[in-house]
């Protein structure tokens, strides 16, 4: 069984590009969720889709906008970086809605 | 709206001293999920316990024990006999349905940063 996958794992921009951070949830898993962790932070919920509509969304610009596909993996798209945005990105999935969530490493993006 | 209050930031023990993280809760709903998480330094979260608010009984598996509390909002977690594999961050998060509109998404604490020294 594999488990939750995210790239790159690593990536450096500069302010106001975008970028797009990619997801493939566990096999069977057809709820993915997103989360931003600042530095010494706990995760922050930006959010969650299910069956490939966005089911919940937290206190995040729209520039922040995702997708999930039918094999239910999953991407984060942020337009007009800004320096803030500088964080580790965190991809979970789970088997349903409320249930314990499967993290995959997360994506360390710096924006200079 | 849900919270969760992780007040301790940073914990040091030596190994094999217990140690207890400490996690306080707020909802309004009378149906909600508490969880604890580990993160260790790779960055993954690693998925500890999930417990439901009916369901009031202490848990304990292999060193690992909670005592959830309802009275006093508080889900604490307890590590015996703790090892240096157990340095991490640890973090409570909540779940319920009126803030997230039926779908539980959980809410993190800040996390307990523990460092275990040999």
């Amino acid at each position: 069984e594999t488990g939750v996958t995210q790239s790159p794992t690593h990536l450096i921009k500069t302010r106001g590009q975008q970028v797009t951070l990619r997801c493939s949830s566990q096999s069977g898993h057809n709820t993915v969720s997103w989360y931003q962790q600042a530095l010494g932070q706990g995760p922050q919920f930006i959010f969650q889709y299910y069956r490939e509509e966005e089911n919940g969304r937290g206190n995040f610009p729209p520039r922040f906008s995702g997708l999930q596909f039918p094999n239910y993996s999953s991407e984060l798209n942020v337009n007009a970086l800004e320096l803030d945005d500088s964080a580790l990105y965190l991809c979970a999935s789970s088997p349903q809605r409320g249930e314990k969530l499967f993290f995959g490493s997360g994506t360390q993006l710096s924006v200079l | 709206a849900q919270k969760v209050t992780q007040a301790q930031t940073e914990i040091s023990v030596v190994e094999k001293e217990d140690v207890t993280l400490d996690c306080v809760y707020e909802t309004r709903d009378t149906t909600y999920y508490l969880f604890w998480y580990k993160q260790p330094p790779s960055g993954e979260l690693v998925f500890l316990i999930r417990r439901n608010s009916f369901d009031e009984q202490n848990e304990i598996s292999g060193r690992y024990s909670w005592n959830f509390q309802k009275s006093t909002s508080s889900f604490n977690f307890t590590i015996t006999a703790s090892q240096v594999v157990d340095s991490a961050v640890y973090f409570c998060a909540l779940s319920d349905a009126r803030t997230s509109g039926g779908s539980y998404i959980p809410t993190f604490g800040r996390g307990t940063s523990l460092i275990v020294h040999p």
